[in-house]
This record gives C-alpha cells, structure tokens and sequence, in this order.
C-alpha cells in the first residue's frame, strides 16, 4: 500500500506570508491521482485541489498545487486569516486510498 | 440543493453495531461511488473503504476487514456503513462522500455533515 507523508507536522506562520505544504509517498503515484483537503474543526473536509495540480470548483487562486512521481506540494502564495486549519494529501492510485497524516496551519 | 445528508449521533457499548445512513440531495446517488472516512478525536482523516454505484462492488481499508459493510438501496437512494463489534477507539466522526465525477471513483468534493459515533460503556 502507498504510504504518505505530510511535512511539516505543524506550521506556524502569520496572514500574508506564503505556506508550502510538503507530501511525500512511499512510492511513485500517478500524478492524476493526488489530492489535496482543508479541514477545520466541526466541518467536513474540502476539496482544494485534484490531479495533484487542478484547483476544485471556487477555490482561490492563492491556493496551487504541483509536483509528480513521489513528491507534491501545496502552496499557499499569500495565507488569509481563514486559511488557518489542517490539509491532507490523499492518492486514488491504488486501494487503499490512503490520507497523509496532515499538517496543521497554525497562527 | 446538491447535498449528502447523513444520519444523526450515535452512542453505543463496546461490542455493539452501528449502522450510518448518507441519502443524496439535489442529484442522483446511483450514479456515483462513495466514500466512507472516518476522524477520531484528535486524530487525522481516515480512509475506511468505497462502494460502487450499483453496490456490486466494495472495497475496505485492511484496518476494517471483517468488522465492515456499505450498502446501498436504490429505492430510498441512501448508502449505508455498517460497523460491527465496535471499540472504543472506533469513537469517531464518520463522513461519506461523492467523488468529482460520475463513475468515478477519486476525488471526493461533496461531503455530508458528518455523524459522532460514541461507543462507550
């Protein structure tokens, strides 16, 4: 099964700055095939990005996504208050579909 | 409206079975596969399985193996997630979602609201 590893485990910056998330898998995923989430408490999770690099339906341009093979990467280019939450990565490579263990945004 | 609506809080003791409903709003269910995720308290996201559209097919995180079931019926245009022999460690949020596309089984962008399932003696 493919394993994914989320870096930082927590990071902490302030609005305005840029954020790049870090997802790495134990093996080699096709890049159509790599999501991103946003989850805050008390909500359900949101889309933010599909085939490692595609934003979802009304998400901000703030929010992009790139990388291929083993490695992707969520930035965000300048952080908005609301921004503040946890993000996963999940693949649909190949059952199970498994999440990263998230990284949380923090002020 | 285009929504998943899932069935409300649960408490139950250790041992016991639980059986969570997720009924699509605003757009047709059979068309489409869905998700079971599951979060316990301060814990990440977890991925528990996925049922096909037709409910002929159903796929389970090795973690739920035996202890699992989604189902589906058409005639109510609901999904169900059958947990059995729960633990206390199985105290979660359980979420179902819809994937992007029809027929296709990744990227899930419509989420329902959650249901708490607390199992406790």
């Amino acid at each position: 099964e493919i394993v994914l590893t989320q870096s930082p485990g927590t990071l902490s910056l302030s609005p305005g700055e840029r954020a790049t998330l870090s997802c790495r898998a134990s093996q080699t995923i096709n890049s159509n095939y790599l999501a991103w989430y946003q989850h805050k408490p008390g909500q359900a999770p949101r889309l933010l990005i599909y085939g490692a690099s595609t934003r979802a339906t009304g998400i901000p341009d703030r929010f992009s996504g790139s990388g291929s093979g083993t490695d992707f990467t969520l930035t965000i280019s300048r952080l908005e208050p609301e921004d503040f939450a946890l993000y996963y990565c999940q693949h649909f490579d190949s059952s199970p579909y498994n999440f990263g263990q998230g990284t949380k945004l923090e002020i | 409206q285009v929504q998943l609506v899932q069935s409300g809080a649960e408490v139950k003791k250790p041992g016991a079975s639980v059986k969570i409903s997720c009924r699509a709003s605003g757009f047709t269910l059979s068309t489409y596969y869905i998700h079971w995720v599951r979060q316990a308290p301060g814990q990440g996201l977890e991925w528990m399985g996925i049922i096909s559209p037709s409910g002929s097919s159903t796929t389970y995180a090795q973690n739920f193996q035996g202890r699992v079931a989604m189902t589906r019926d058409t005639s109510t245009s609901a999904v169900y997630l059958e947990l059995n022999i729960l633990r206390s460690d199985d105290t979660a949020v359980y979420y179902c979602a819809r994937p992007l596309i029809e027929y296709s089984g990744s990227f899930p962008d419509l989420w329902g609201q959650g249901t708490l399932v607390t199992v406790s003696s």
